[in-house]
């Protein structure tokens, strides 16, 4: 079976510093890989998305970054955070394969992060 | 416009009784699909249940049931005899589009359900 881990689970840092999380799936092959973002008490917000290794598209502009070294692997990184950049992370897989139009997104287990 | 509303910041319903989760959506589109995720506390976004825009009978996985009205682009959620294991956030997610590629979800601001024993 599937599984999707995150890390790591809880982060605080300071204003300026840089950041680098880290998703990886297991049980698949080629799977399509997500990076969202959830404000306090909100919805998720779609930050980026990869169908393969290198590919990334960015769905909002902003200062953060990913990428995607290996097939099963998705970092989202970031040069100096913001304030702004505080929320909960969540990583997500789909399968293309499981059938045009039903396939389901994953989510992993989510990063809290806190910038200060 | 947004795209998926949900206009049930936060229900209390007593155990055992069924609970309905409003979801309302908004696309030009033909093709998408609708989802129904579980937030509990801990966080992780739990998968319930699908509906495509041509499926032609509700979705149903177990005690979940999603209320498919396509004319009034409708997709709520139908929890039979609720338990207390089912308190928690609640969030309705649209794709746009046919599928089959990488096509990101568009979350509701999600609903509040707390089960009251």
């Amino acid at each position: 079976s599937q599984t999707i881990h995150q890390w790591p689970a809880t982060l605080v840092q300071p204003v300026g510093s840089p950041l680098s999380l880290e998703c990886t799936v297991e049980g698949t092959s080629n799977p399509n890989l997500y990076w969202y973002r959830q404000a306090a008490g909100r919805g998720l917000q779609l930050l980026f998305y990869s169908v393969g290794i290198g590919q990334i598209s960015s769905e909002v502009p902003q200062n953060l970054s990913a990428s995607r070294p290996q097939d099963r692997q998705f970092i989202l990184s970031s040069k100096k955070l913001l304030l702004s950049d505080s929320g909960f992370y969540l990583c997500a897989w789909s399968d293309e394969i499981a059938g045009a139009g039903r396939e389901t997104q994953y989510f992993g287990p989510g990063t809290r992060l806190l910038v200060l | 416009a947004q795209k998926i509303t949900q206009t049930q910041p936060g229900m209390f319903v007593q155990e055992k009784e069924a609970v309905t989760l409003d979801c309302t959506y908004d696309t030009s589109d033909p093709s998408y699909g609708l989802f129904w995720y579980k937030q509990p506390s801990s966080g992780e976004m739990i998968f319930l249940i699908y509906q495509g825009s041509y499926d032609q009978q509700n979705a149903t996985e177990g005690r979940y049931s999603l209320n498919f009205q396509k004319a009034r682009k409708s997709a709520n959620l139908v929890i039979s005899a609720s338990q207390l294991g089912d308190s928690a956030m609640y969030f309705c997610a649209m794709r746009e589009g046919p599928g089959g590629g990488a096509d990101g979800l568009t979350f509701g601001k999600g609903t509040h359900l707390i089960i009251q024993p």
